[in-house]
């Protein structure tokens, strides 16, 4: 079945450093990325929507700037996190739509501790 | 807005006991989607429930979508320690010209304790 690689499962990083998180589609293209933040016993946040060779469309309350999507390609999109705060320490996961009828195909998330 | 009420929040029972977990919505749905995500890993798809009315089973879960495609249930039967993690409700609303929305319930944590 489809399978989405996310790169690092974790990382911990100093107040004030990028981060880099990759998502790569392994055995189908993906036009759209969704990039989701989840924090400890909670759901899914969608953070915003990755879209092939265009800008990306972030949720109410997300900054932009902060959390700089790139989908380069139709096998991967980046999310970087930059200047890190330790309040943006969280798990953070991407995940493709295979189409209505089939779910979404979600990476293995990425833990972020920033200190 | 479209909301997915999801319920109960927490369950901890006993190896062998039953279960259900409810996603609720005034929205309907062109389809419903059941995840369960293990602590450190991202959800996986269990099921996607699409016509109104629609039940499946997969082995001792057993999944329904409510005739009005607006509510949806997740039946364990005889639950066993391997069940334990956090289940998620999803409905999918199609969008012309996009891929879509997707919404999220806030998630059920199964502890099955042998």
């Amino acid at each position: 079945g489809a399978v989405v690689s996310q790169h690092p499962s974790w990382v911990i990083c100093k107040s004030g450093t990028s981060v880099k998180i990759e998502c790569r589609s392994l055995d189908f293209q993906a036009t759209t990325m969704f990039w989701y933040r989840q924090f400890p016993k909670q759901s899914l946040m969608l953070m915003a929507t990755s879209n092939e060779g265009s800008k990306a469309t972030y949720e109410q309350g997300v900054e932009k700037d902060k959390f700089l999507i790139n989908h380069a390609s139709l096998t991967l999109s980046t999310l970087t996190v930059t200047s890190a705060h330790p309040e943006d320490s969280s798990f953070y996961i991407c995940s493709a739509p295979q189409g209505a009828n089939y779910g979404y195909t979600f990476g293995s998330g990425t833990r972020l501790t920033v200190v | 807005t479209q909301l997915l009420e999801q319920s109960p929040q927490f369950l901890s029972i006993q190896e062998g006991e039953n279960l259900t977990v409810y996603c609720n919505s005034s929205s309907v749905f062109s389809s419903l989607q059941w995840y369960r995500q293990e602590p450190g890993e991202g959800p996986v798809l269990l099921v996607t429930v699409v016509t109104g009315g629609e039940v499946k089973k997969l082995k001792r879960l057993t999944f329904q979508f409510g005739d009005a495609r607006k509510d949806s249930s997740l039946h364990i039967t005889a639950a066993q320690p391997g069940d334990t993690g956090l289940y998620l409700c999803a409905g999918y609303t199609e969008m012309a010209g996009s891929q879509g929305n997707l919404i999220f319930g806030k998630g059920t944590k199964l502890s099955v304790k042998p």
